[in-house]
């Protein structure tokens, strides 16, 4: 059984541009959540969703944007990068929002320079 | 304001011997609580977890104990292995909108455990 799938896993971009992140979740699981882990502030809840809808948000500016399809793939999309924004990405699947087999994706290692 | 606190950022064991971390939390309304392990460059992996209304979960070598007066709870490991030194999250679900999808995060404490 394929887990969750994160591309690209490293991405380099410059102050200033945009970046689209992508998750494809579990097979059969419709909702994803989004981390952001930086080396000061640990692992930080961006957004969730659920079919399609945004059921939950953290506090992040809104430069951080999410969506997600039909076929419960998400993507994020952070735009006007800043040089705070070189994290980890993280996004996590599970069946409907609750915690049954909520698994984590590797993760895209973003770096702005 | 921080709901989650691991102020251990991090604690070197003897293989064979006992791991403790710790996890406090200020928030009464967490009712489940989860350890998650992350190796670098890989996402967090789920490790053992326990409801507000138990005191103690064990599974295997991993034995977590939550104490809801001093809103406290801590993790063992025992014993020791070297395949055991990683990062070690503390989290709790934030429980909006009905869903436990928003984890709530501790800083991690990085356990190295030496042969």
């Amino acid at each position: 059984k394929a887990g969750v799938t994160q591309t690209p896993r490293y991405l380099i971009k410059t102050r200033g541009q945009q970046v689209t992140l992508s998750c494809s979740p579990i097979s059969g699981h419709r909702s994803v959540s989004w981390y952001q882990q930086t080396p000061g502030q640990g692992l930080q809840f961006l957004f969730e969703y659920f079919s399609e809808t945004q059921r939950n948000k953290g506090n992040f500016p809104g430069r951080f944007s999410g969506r997600q399809f039909s076929n419960s793939r998400s993507e994020m999309n952070v735009s006007t990068l800043e040089l705070g924004d070189s994290a980890l990405y993280l996004c996590a699947s599970s069946l409907a929002g609750t915690l049954e087999g909520y698994t984590f994706g590797s993760g895209t290692r973003l770096t702005v320079v | 304001d921080q709901q989650v606190k691991q102020n251990s950022p991090s604690l070197s064991v003897q293989e064979g011997r006992i791991s403790i971390l710790n996890c406090d939390y200020t928030n009464s309304m967490f009712d489940y609580f989860l350890w998650y392990k992350k190796y670098p460059a890989e996402g967090p992996t789920f490790l053992i977890s326990i409801s507000s209304i138990k005191d103690k979960n064990e599974d295997g070598r991993f034995t977590v104990f939550l104490n809801k007066s001093a809103k406290h709870l801590s993790l063992h490991i025992v014993p020791s292995q070297p395949g055991d030194s990683a990062v070690y999250f503390c989290a709790a679900p934030g429980n909006y909108g009905g869903s436990q999808g928003n984890l709530i995060f501790g800083k991690g404490t990085k356990l190295s455990v030496k042969p």
